[in-house]
């Protein structure tokens, strides 16, 4: 069972509006929860980074926020454009381990249509 | 941009092959480590290098091994490729600490025929 579950798997939404993305992670105990953007193809861009004592943090037209007790994150995407279409991944580093061993969930493919 | 380049972008290599990919690490980070991102699937840990040594390995075989230099750039090699090994290969910098930024390079695209 993957230790960090995204939903939706896909989800099409017209531009501007928004649109909210939900993580549920097994991984414990954890130093940060992090929000990534992917193109296809290309590698992985940070949005966001939160600790564990953290409850949200916004970038911009993206906040996310994240409930240590439920082990549950979420990424809002506001007025949405064209250039999000993207995939989102939703990544969290254990506590144990040191250093930056990050475990990814599987996305959530957004496609932003006019 | 990341300051994190790979090379090269794209590389087919047939089973059974070895391969060498290249992680040039962002100014000022020791960390460097290695993810393997198959088709619709999220990255998966490899290993990762903090000055010179491996600091942590995920699920995969000893036939993928790697290298850190003392200007913290990285390779990773893989021997007997496989065709399960096509896949697109991150590598991400860092400093050691938790909680702070990993930068992603583009990745290499290798595909086993």
């Amino acid at each position: 069972k993957n230790q960090v579950e995204q939903s939706p798997q896909s989800l099409i939404i017209l531009e501007g509006k928004n649109c909210t993305l939900q993580c549920n992670y097994t991984v414990s105990p954890f130093s940060n929860l992090r929000w990534y953007k992917q193109d296809t193809g290309r590698g992985p861009v940070s949005l966001t980074i939160m600790t564990f004592s953290e409850n949200t943090k916004s970038n911009g037209r993206y906040t996310a926020t994240l409930d240590a007790d439920t082990k549950q994150s979420s990424l809002h995407i506001t007025a949405s454009q064209l250039s999000d279409s993207a995939s989102y991944i939703c990544v969290v580093s254990p506590r144990t381990g040191g250093g930056n061993k990050l475990t990814f969930g599987t996305g959530t493919q957004l496609k932003v249509e006019l | 941009e990341t300051g994190v380049t790979q090379s090269p972008t794209h590389l087919i290599k047939t089973r059974g092959q070895q391969v060498t990919l290249r992680c040039s690490s962002q100014s000022g980070h020791n960390t460097v480590s290695w993810y393997q991102q198959a088709l619709g699937q999220g990255p998966q840990f490899i290993f990762q290098y903090y000055r010179e040594e491996e600091n942590g390995r995920g699920n995969f075989p000893p036939r993928f091994s790697g290298l850190q230099f003392p200007n913290y750039s990285s390779e990773l090699n893989v021997n007997a490729l496989e065709l399960d090994d096509s896949a697109l290969y991150l590598c991400a910098s860092s400093l050691v600490a938790a909680n702070t930024e990993a930068f992603f390079g583009q990745g290499t695209r290798l595909t086993v025929v």
